[in-house]
């Protein structure tokens, strides 16, 4: 079956405007994570959703990051006045219940480069 | 996605050799743990999984051995082939918890 999927695979941006990047999960799958990976540091984790639970948005590193999820499906990770930090490939995960145990799998990455 | 970094460590090893990478986590409290192999432009991909109350879980051409005495968890990879080159990543999930806390990778590059 089809995997997880970001549009758009590449973004690039100047210094303070706003970004939106999609993420569309494996068909069934109840939680969505996402993750971003900068040059030089591995992955850290900025958001969750499982359901229609709360999201555990404890790794969001700043106001400035917000990401909802529509329908229990798709989300949208929106950078608002974005900065050259931002500057990294935001990556999207899905598993099938969330419950810390079962296996996420990745989407491909959305590059964003702010200038 | 791509690969993180310039600086991280790398295995060489001779096609056909066993692999193996090491990875020491954080938390005394994770009780899941994944590896992931990460191509140039590619997300990870999910190689093995293991949980607490295990010690080795083998699957094809891999093996991942955990012990948690010294919080160490290994990638063994058999008959290492070049298509195997790429970052590898552990992962821990710490309990109670749903995301993933990964380690920093390390490069795996296969000579013929």
């Amino acid at each position: 079956g089809a995997g997880v999927s970001q549009s758009p695979s590449n973004k690039v941006t100047e210094k303070g405007k706003d970004v939106e990047l999609r993420c569309d999960p494996i068909s069934g799958h109840t939680a969505l994570y996402w993750y971003r990976q900068s040059l030089g540091q591995g992955l850290e984790f900025l958001i969750y959703f499982q359901g229609n639970s709360a999201p555990d948005k404890s790794g969001l590193p700043s106001d400035r990051f917000s990401a909802e999820r529509t329908g229990g499906s798709v989300s949208t990770l929106t950078i608002q006045r974005t900065q050259q930090e931002d500057s990294a490939v935001y990556l999207c995960a899905s598993s099938l219940v969330g419950d810390g145990a079962d296996t996420q799998y990745f989407g491909p990455g959305t590059r964003l480069t702010v200038l | 996605g791509e690969s993180v970094g310039l600086h991280l460590p790398t295995l060489s090893v001779q096609e056909g050799d066993n692999s193996i990478i090491n990875c020491a986590y954080s938390n005394s409290a994770s009780d899941y743990f994944i590896w992931y192999k990460q191509e140039s432009g590619k997300g990870p991909q999910f190689i093995i999984d293991i949980r607490s109350n295990m010690d080795k879980r083998q699957g094809q051409r891999v093996t991942v051995l955990l012990n948690k005495t010294v919080k160490h968890l290994s990638l063994q990879i058999a008959a290492t082939q070049p298509g195997d080159s790429a970052v590898y990543f552990c992962a821990e999930t710490p309990g109670g918890y749903n995301k993933l806390i990964f380690g920093a990778g390390t490069r795996l590059a296969v000579h013929p």
